[in-house]
């Protein structure tokens, strides 16, 4: 069965530095997306990227994100000058238009 | 913004009783989904209601989308440990194409 993958699993960053996380879609979806989940509580929307381009984001999704889809299967969330309070666990997920969201295992970022 | 609001935020029953999880949406909903995240785990999907007063049932667990669209429920018949973990329902709102807004979720823990 096809599944969401998302690298690395647990990523350990310094205040003010810089990440990348990655995600591959399942091929043949449409709709890419970021969630975040802070430990114990419910999972927040990031943004949704669809036809090479932003299609939604939320508040939380300002200046210090950004994501792109650098080829035919990589999807990326990049989160600049990171604050402590960006510690969560990162999840992707992938649709097609209108259905059901397949999430990745996630990537736990910690930032001391 | 959107709220999605989940109740109880905890409940613990013992194997065999029964349990519903209840989802209210600040806004009117185009459609809700429900996932299921398992301690430790990422959200699954189980099902997406889309009509008004819609009832869905997967063996043990029945789902039901409100006549206003507005609220959700998830009941589950004869509990098993198997059923532990964190049950989200997840609204999109009418007008948006991808955002989905995941409500606070409902814990449920589950004992022989």
């Amino acid at each position: 069965e096809p599944e969401v993958t998302q690298t690395p699993s647990h990523q350990v960053t310094q205040m003010g530095q810089e990440v990348i996380l990655r995600c591959v879609p399942i091929s043949n979806h449409l709709y890419f997306y970021w969630y975040r989940q802070i430990l114990g509580q419910k999972v927040e929307f990031l943004v949704s990227f669809y036809n090479n381009e932003i299609s939604e984001k939320s508040e939380i999704f300002d200046d210090q994100f950004s994501v792109e889809r650098p080829d035919g299967s990589n999807f990326t969330l990049k989160i600049r000058s990171t604050k402590l309070e960006d510690s969560a666990m990162y999840f992707c997920a992938s649709s097609y238009p209108s259905g059901e969201q397949y999430f990745g295992p996630g990537t736990r970022l910690t930032v001391t | 913004g959107q709220q999605v609001m989940q109740i109880p935020q905890y409940q613990h029953v013992q194997e065999g009783e029964d349990f519903t999880t209840y989802c209210n949406s600040s806004t009117t909903l185009s459609n809700i989904q429900w996932y299921k995240q398992r301690p430790g785990g990422h959200p699954v999907f189980l099902i997406q209601l889309v009509k008004s007063g819609e009832v869905k049932k997967q063996k043990r667990l029945t789902f039901q989308f409100g006549e206003a669209k507005k609220n959700s429920s998830l009941h589950i018949t004869a509990t098993q440990t198997t059923d532990v973990g964190t049950y989200f329902c997840a609204g999109r709102r009418t007008g948006t194409a991808s955002k989905l807004t995941f409500g606070t979720g409902t814990r449920l823990q589950v004992t022989l």
